[in-house]
């Protein structure tokens, strides 16, 4: 069974500063990993996805991610944080193998908290 | 800036009563995802559609809900009766053909059952 971790329920971070959020997931087969965000009252948005290649993946608004397969992460990252990326993070998490349908499990998302 | 669309937005209603909710994907998506999202659950799918055919709907409690797609252009998904435990936030999301992961949400159906 797939599974995803998010173990921050909330990040707090000074704007200009770098931020990470952090993700780690489980899989039986290799992995699709995906970052999404969700900003009050307002649906999910799609930020980046890791599929395969390049283990640091660039995705909207200046965020990017890592994927690090040995430590079964794909940490959340943005050099200069601003105030407007506060708002709820979500990782996602598909088994590749999972070729006849897309369930795709998230995590239970982590607030970013980005003080001026 | 196409969007996928859900009504109601909000939707208060009493225990036993039906309640639909509907969903407009995105022109062209031909994958929709019904999602229900609650502080201690997260993020559940509840079912999903390819080109209209239901793919999954093991999410979904099978004696009261019921999702479908009548047509292209229309996702719903009913309750009925509804229950005080179906108390959240209802999400709908679309995705293009050929790139099935990157759904597109749209805003939501808050539901309150009292």
């Amino acid at each position: 069974a797939q599974s995803v971790a998010q173990p921050e329920d909330q990040v707090n971070v000074a704007e200009g500063n770098p931020l990470t959020v952090k993700c780690t997931y489980s899989v039986s087969g290799n992995p699709y990993l995906f970052w999404y965000v969700q900003y009050p009252n307002r649906g999910l948005q799609f930020l980046l996805k890791y599929i395969t290649g390049d283990n640091l993946v660039k995705g909207s608004y200046g965020f990017e991610a890592e994927f690090n397969k040995s430590q079964t992460s794909f940490h959340l990252k943005k050099p200069s944080a601003l105030v407007s990326d506060s708002a709820l993070y979500f990782c996602a998490v598909r088994d590749m193998r999972d070729t006849g349908g897309f369930k795709t499990i998230f995590g239970a998302g982590t607030r970013l908290f980005v003080k001026a | 800036d196409a969007r996928v669309t859900q009504t109601p937005r909000h939707k208060v209603t009493e225990m036993g009563q039906e309640v639909t909710m509907r969903c407009q994907p995105i022109l062209g998506h031909n994958t929709v995802f019904w999602y229900r999202q609650t502080m201690m659950q997260g993020l559940e799918l509840l079912a999903y559609f390819r080109n209209r055919a239901p793919l999954d709907d093991s999410g979904m409690p099978k004696d009261r809900f019921s999702a479908e797609m009548p047509d292209a252009t229309l996702a719903t998904l009913k309750i009925q009766p509804s229950e005080p435990r179906d108390s959240a936030v209802y999400f709908c999301a679309s995705a293009p053909t050929g790139n099935y992961d990157e759904q597109y949400f749209g805003p939501g159906t808050r539901l309150t059952v009292t």
